[in-house]
């Protein structure tokens, strides 16, 4: 079926430490995934995207890791920081291009 | 570049009534989507729009409706509002399929009393 899942509702990090946000997805036709943070009283931003050709995209303290066996995406943020704190979802794009997100997870950053 | 632009950003309705929200994309942008956001259901799909020509729709009923214009402006409408309409609407724009980055607005947070 058409699901995009989060494995943890809340993610607790100290700051300084990194961060791993994993997400589940069931549609293996999907191939484009994109990874949004959303603060308070705002939109989603996007972070990072990734093409289902690829297993590894970086960006500035932001690495996506796609594994296609399982089905398994994964957004990593290095060390860190206060202004972190925010739900971060994952979408995966249907081949309808129909974009289909999770449920969230929240990062919350220990001082 | 100015972002995505919703009006309005706070409304109250009464059940039974109908309201029209409205999304400025990105200059240059033409597709457009909708999503409902709510704490129980998350980020949900309504629909996409693409040169004035609705692409995908979500699982909502027929009381909601949208459509784009030549501008590429885009309006959703609820009619026969109900309490559990009440949520954050966010529009999103993008240059267009497939697969482009989409950028989101602030939304319009809608309580139905």
């Amino acid at each position: 079926g058409e699901s995009v899942g989060l494995h943890l509702p809340t993610l607790s990090v100290q700051e300084g430490d990194n961060s791993i946000i994993n997400c589940a997805y069931s549609n293996s036709a999907s191939d484009y995934f994109i990874w949004y943070k959303q603060e308070s009283g705002k939109g989603p931003q996007f972070i990072i995207d990734i093409r289902s050709n690829m297993d590894k995209r970086q960006g500035q303290r932001v690495t996506v890791l796609l594994n296609k066996t399982v089905k398994h995406l994964s957004l990593q943020i290095a060390a860190t920081q206060p202004g972190d704190s925010a739900v971060y979802f994952c979408a995966e794009n249907l081949q309808d291009d129909k974009i289909i997100f999770g449920k969230g997870t929240r990062l919350h950053i220990l001082p | 570049k100015a972002g995505v632009t919703q009006t309005p950003r706070y409304l109250i309705k009464t059940r039974g009534q109908q309201v029209t929200l409205s999304c400025s994309p990105i200059s240059g942008h033409r597709s457009v989507s909708w999503y409902q956001q709510t704490p129980g259901q998350g980020l949900q799909f309504l629909f996409e729009y693409f040169s004035e020509t609705q692409r995908n729709k979500g699982n909502f009923p027929g009381r909601f409706s949208g459509r784009q214009f030549s501008n590429s402006r885009s309006e959703m409408n609820v009619s026969t509002l109900e309490l559990g309409d009440s949520a954050l609407y966010l529009c999103a724009s993008s240059r267009g399929p497939p697969n482009t980055e989409a950028f989101f607005g602030q939304g319009t947070r809608l309580t139905v009393v």
